[in-house]
């Protein structure tokens, strides 16, 4: 089955620097690849994805990158503020349990950033 | 994420006692996902249901149980047979339930054991 690692699993950075969280995945047939960013003791906020036919994508400050032959993706944030510190999750797609049903989510185990002022 | 209401926000079981979860959605999903989250780690997959009257085991569903008998509402019963019940418990719901639909995420709901 699938299975997703993801690294590091705390980074501090300081204001206005990069940050940069690398996720690996197992499935080759993984065709979805959300991240989410959780606030202590909030749910989880989608703050980007990308599918298995495109290698880049970017909203502002966010980046995300698919390298689907080393099956692995990373969420790049560029000019870090105090308010991106969170925990971040990468997911990855699966086949369903059965052949009658749809695919679901695995995540990895998360990212605590830490952006010092 | 807004139409996902989760209660009650936190939940105390006692040892033997089944206890109910409740997660409405008014978004018109056809999917709607349980995930159960322990501290520093990230979401594992209880139960699923991608269609009314239909659900289907996740990674970690002993000791767990779910009805879908109306599109709006998926409720998680903790049973008695989960041994170590302590989480924060996370209900989501998609469009359709593909690979490629965004999942969007409750509340959540925090269950301790007295």
């Amino acid at each position: 089955g699938e299975n997703v690692e993801q690294h590091p699993s705390t980074l501090s950075v300081q204001e206005g620097d990069s940050a940069v969280i690398k996720c690996t995945y197992s499935d080759s047939a993984s065709n979805y690849f959300p991240w989410y960013k959780q606030e202590l003791g909030k749910r989880p906020q989608l703050i980007i994805d990308i599918r298995s036919n495109v290698g880049e994508k970017k909203d502002q400050r966010i980046a995300v990158t698919l390298n689907k032959t080393a099956k692995h993706f990373s969420l790049h944030i560029t000019e870090t503020q105090p308010e991106d510190s969170a925990v971040y999750f990468c997911a990855a797609s699966r086949r369903g349990f059965s052949d009658n049903y749809g695919q679901n989510f695995v995540f990895g185990p998360g990212t605590r950033l830490s952006v010092l002022p | 994420d807004g139409g996902i209401t989760q209660s009650p926000k936190y939940l105390f079981r006692k040892e033997g006692q089944n206890v109910t979860l409740s997660c409405e959605q008014n978004l018109n999903h056809d999917a709607m996902y349980w995930y159960r989250q322990d501290p520093g780690q990230g979401l594992r997959l209880i139960y699923y249901s991608q269609i009314v009257n239909d659900f289907q085991k996740g990674d970690i569903a002993e000791g767990y149980s779910v009805s879908r008998e109306k599109k709006e509402s998926f409720p998680l019963t903790v049973t008695s047979a989960q041994k170590n019940p302590t989480a924060f418990y996370l209900c989501a719901s998609s469009g359709r339930g593909g690979a490629t639909e965004t999942q969007y995420f409750g509340p959540g709901t925090r269950l301790l054991v007295l």
